[in-house]
Formats: structure tokens, sequence, C-alpha cells
């Protein structure tokens, strides 16, 4: 069963650091490509970030030069790594992805991990 | 960007829904389909645009390329009812805002 386990998140200040994890099982995480996707209180998703197979990554406009996602291919996990933290970044964050390369879409998802940016 | 529409749509139980999707570019037919009921984390759909994925009911279908998509849900039960998104994978990664699928 492919299956991605997350950790981490909670409530931190504002300008605060926070480092999210998701381990897979079941699949190899740098067989494609993997992200990470948030979803704001009552609002749609958000992709945030993007790390491929030769750990090239990729963010979106409201994160780069804040957040910064990796891979331990040894741990079969993703991290991502949250700088600066914002009152707007307070969100569910998902971990997701294609679980083989059959094709692109996300076909493995984490449960999510809330993340709450408040003084 | 992606738009969907409409934002919300009321259906009674076992009619069908129409959901749209629209690419302000070609996207070949590089997008996706998912449903997020309440408290979930979403779940793949559809991919490629019309190839549903393992463990989909047939119910559910999809269609178009390049800039205009659909997803048909034929005969809604009653664990439709919940928001669906679309995703493009053509240039970069994108959402659309989702439609809600409520009971009528």
């Amino acid at each position: 069963e492919v299956r991605l386990v997350q950790s981490g998140g909670g409530l931190i200040r504002p300008g605060g650091s926070l480092r999210l994890s998701c381990e897979a099982s079941g699949f190899t995480v740098s067989t494609h490509y993997m992200s990470w996707v948030r979803q704001a209180p009552g609002k749609g998703l958000e992709w945030v970030s993007v790390i491929y197979r030769s750990f090239t990554t990729y963010y979106a406009d409201s994160v780069k030069g804040r957040f910064t996602m990796s891979r331990d291919n040894s741990k079969n996990t993703l991290y991502l790594e949250m700088n600066r933290l914002r009152a707007d970044d307070t969100a569910v964050y998902y971990c997701a992805g294609p679980s083989g390369d059959l094709h692109d879409a996300f076909d493995v998802w984490g449960v999510g991990t809330l993340v709450i940016v408040s003084s | 960007v992606m738009t969907q529409s409409p934002a919300t749509l009321s259906v009674s139980p076992g009619q069908g829904a129409t959901l749209s999707c629209r690419a302000s570019g070609n996207i070949n037919g590089n997008l996706a389909w998912y449903q997020q009921r309440p408290g979930q984390a979403p779940r793949l759909l559809i991919y490629n645009a019309a190839t549903r994925a393992a463990g989909i009911p047939a119910r559910f279908s999809g269609s178009g390329f390049g800039t205009e998509f659909t997803l048909t849900i034929t005969s809604l039960q009653s664990e439709d009812f919940a928001v669906y998104y679309c995703q493009q994978y053509n240039n970069w990664l994108t959402f659309g805002g989702g439609t809600k699928v409520e009971i009528k």
C-alpha cells in the first residue's frame, strides 16, 4: 500500500520557522517528483513546491525565498523547511505526488498537517 | 490560470452533474480532477483528462483537450457531494478554484 505519513506543524509565531516531514512507504519518492500543497481555512488548494528526481526544486511565488523543499532518499522522506512565516501561511499542508511514473497527477496524498501562524 | 465553473452546483441525488475547467493557455491533455470531502485530503479521480484512477467508479468521466475540460458525474450518490478541483501539470502545477457539489 502506498502511503505518506506527515509530521511537524503546529502553532508558530509570525517570523518563526517550522519543518514539516513526509515519509513515504510502498513507493519511492525519488522515482518521479513530489510536491507540497496547502489549503488555507475554507479556501481551495494551492501548490507550494515541487522536487524532481534530479533534486531540482521550484516554488510558488508566495513562498519563494522563505520555504525550502528537500528529500532524503535514504529515508524515503520529504521535508519542507518554512522560514519567516506569516499569518497568510496558515493552512493545512499536504505532501502529494505521483506514486510512479505512469502519469504526472497526484495519486498519493498525506493526510495533511495544520500550520497556524499567530501571535 | 485554471478557472472552474460553476463555483457551486446544486444537484439532487441520482441526478447527473457536469463540471467545467478552463485553462488560460493550451495544456494539451495534462489535466487531473480531484475530489475532496470535508476534513479529508483530496483524492485523484481522473488523470490525463480522461483516464479514471484506480478504484474510481465508472460514473465519473473526464473529457477535453487544450483549454476546455469537463468532469461528468452520472447518478450522484451521497458520497459524491464534495468539492472538486482540476489541476494542470503541463506547465508547472496549478489548481482551479474548485466546484462544490451540494445536495439540492
